[in-house]
């Protein structure tokens, strides 16, 4: 089953912010958020985590409701090389990653 | 630090050979997971190695096994290949044994195989 909810797909225009959401209602409270993006036929990237608090890093923003059961990941300002599918997961230190569908994100000029 | 090798990149066999991927995880990590990925299927877990040792195994038959060596470098083989076999295959190294907090797993840039 899956555990988390994305859109398939979102657009963004280059130089704005990208907001992707995720809804992961039956989140657990040892079990982290975890967003990992791919761009076309390269192996996924690691962009973030995070279990209740906000986390900020250098390629991006993750907002974590105060019930957990969303979140959303900030690219602050979208180029064309983040033009990838995002993916959301929920896992806990004893967990593998479950990859579903993820977000096909579109920036475009 | 060098990231995570995978080799060969690109691989053709033909139904009923068997085939080796080779991967090497990122220096100092010693947790190593495999995933097939196909078109229809999406990015499915295969197995996980620490220490030697598989922590956790995905849900896939007997054909697909692997093994990792005491420098944490891993590799899974594939017997008697089936055309749904053809997939890109990804390795991840990650620095936290299994079941010891969250961590993050670093990918590799994978190997493609085709099963003709």
């Amino acid at each position: 089953d899956a555990k988390t909810t994305q859109p398939p797909s979102m657009d963004c225009a280059e130089g704005r912010a990208a907001n992707l959401p995720c809804n992961h209602s039956t989140i657990s409270g040892n079990e982290y958020v975890y967003w990992y993006r791919q761009i076309h036929s390269q192996g996924p990237q690691y962009i973030i985590h995070g279990l209740k608090n906000n986390e900020t890093n250098e390629m991006a923003s993750l907002i974590i409701t105060e019930d957990r059961k969303s979140s959303t990941l900030i690219l602050p300002h979208a180029t064309l090389r983040d033009t990838a599918v995002y993916y959301c997961i929920v896992r806990s230190g004893y967990s593998t990653l479950t990859f579903g569908k993820g977000t096909m994100l579109l920036v475009s000029p | 630090k060098a990231g995570v090798t995978q080799t060969p990149r690109y691989l053709i066999k033909t139904r009923g050979q068997q085939v080796t991927l080779s991967c090497s995880p990122i220096s100092g990590h010693r947790s190593v997971s495999w995933y097939q990925q196909t078109p229809g299927q999406g990015l499915q877990f295969l197995f996980e190695y620490f220490s030697e040792t598989q922590r956790n195994k995905g849900n896939f038959p007997g054909r697909f096994s692997g093994r990792q060596f005491s420098n944490s470098r891993s590799e899974m083989n594939v017997s008697t290949l089936e055309l749904g076999d053809s997939a890109l295959y990804l390795c991840a190294s990650s620095l936290n044994p299994p079941g010891q907090g969250a961590g993050e797993q670093y990918f590799g840039p994978g190997t493609r195989l085709t099963v003709t």
